[in-house]
């Protein structure tokens, strides 16, 4: 079956633009979450969608934003990007329950992203 | 707020040792996962743990969960260098999830 599909893989911009990432989950999956991964935080929670609703937000500036529509697909975005905001992105999808079996995330490839 | 730990953070070892990463957790959690991740490639779900004693094998690899010590270890037996990667712990609350900062291995011969 198909993976987690994250586009665009690369992508170079300047301070200041603004950014928009996409993630398409594996069919059935209504959960997404995006985390930043730089060398020196680690992985980093940004947000998670289900049912079109953000359900839980790490501690990251109003500029990093996101949605997710109807087919489970999520975007996030930033916007005023600074230097700091390169990173790698990396959007997971799995199936939200609250009773067994239970699943582990399922990672797309990533968009990397350089500000410059 | 949901913190986990992960140490050692660098790990290097010799092909046919053993040894053990461990992460630690401020709250109580619901599961906790491990996965892998090799240079330039994304996350590899390994391992979830849904209770205290759990234990999962595969392979060389050995996850167990104490729920009441808030610590999951995952144990590596007679080393080779193909589990040279990243490895992660992750602790799911409520359908939060927060990984460790990871654990970096190189398996020298």
């Amino acid at each position: 079956k198909a993976g987690v599909t994250q586009t665009p893989r690369y992508l170079i911009k300047t301070r200041g633009q603004q950014v928009t990432l996409s993630c398409s989950p594996i069919s059935g999956h209504r959960s997404v979450s995006w985390y930043q991964q730089t060398p020196g935080q680690g992985l980093q929670f940004l947000f998670e969608y289900f049912s079109e609703t953000q359900r839980n937000k790490g501690n990251f500036p109003g500029r990093f934003s996101g949605r997710q529509f109807s087919n489970s697909r999520s975007e996030m975005n930033v916007s005023t990007l600074e230097l700091g905001d390169s990173a790698l992105y990396l959007c997971a999808s799995r199936k939200r329950t609250s009773e067994p079996p239970f699943y582990g995330y399922t990672f797309g490839s990533g968009t990397r992203l350089t500000v410059v | 707020e949901l913190k986990v730990e992960q140490n050692p953070l660098f790990l290097s070892m010799q092909e046919g040792k053993n040894y053990t990463i461990y992460c630690n957790y401020s709250t109580t959690s619901d599961r906790l996962y491990w996965y892998r991740q090799d240079p330039g490639k994304s996350l590899e779900s390994l391992f979830v743990l849904l209770s205290n004693g759990a234990v999962k094998q595969e392979g060389r690899l050995m996850a167990s969960l104490d729920t009441k010590a808030r610590l999951s270890t995952l144990h590596i037996t007679a080393a080779v260098h193909d589990l040279s990667a990243t490895y992660f712990c992750a602790v799911d609350r409520n359908n939060d999830m927060r990984f460790g900062a990871g654990t970096r291995l190189t398996v020298k011969p």
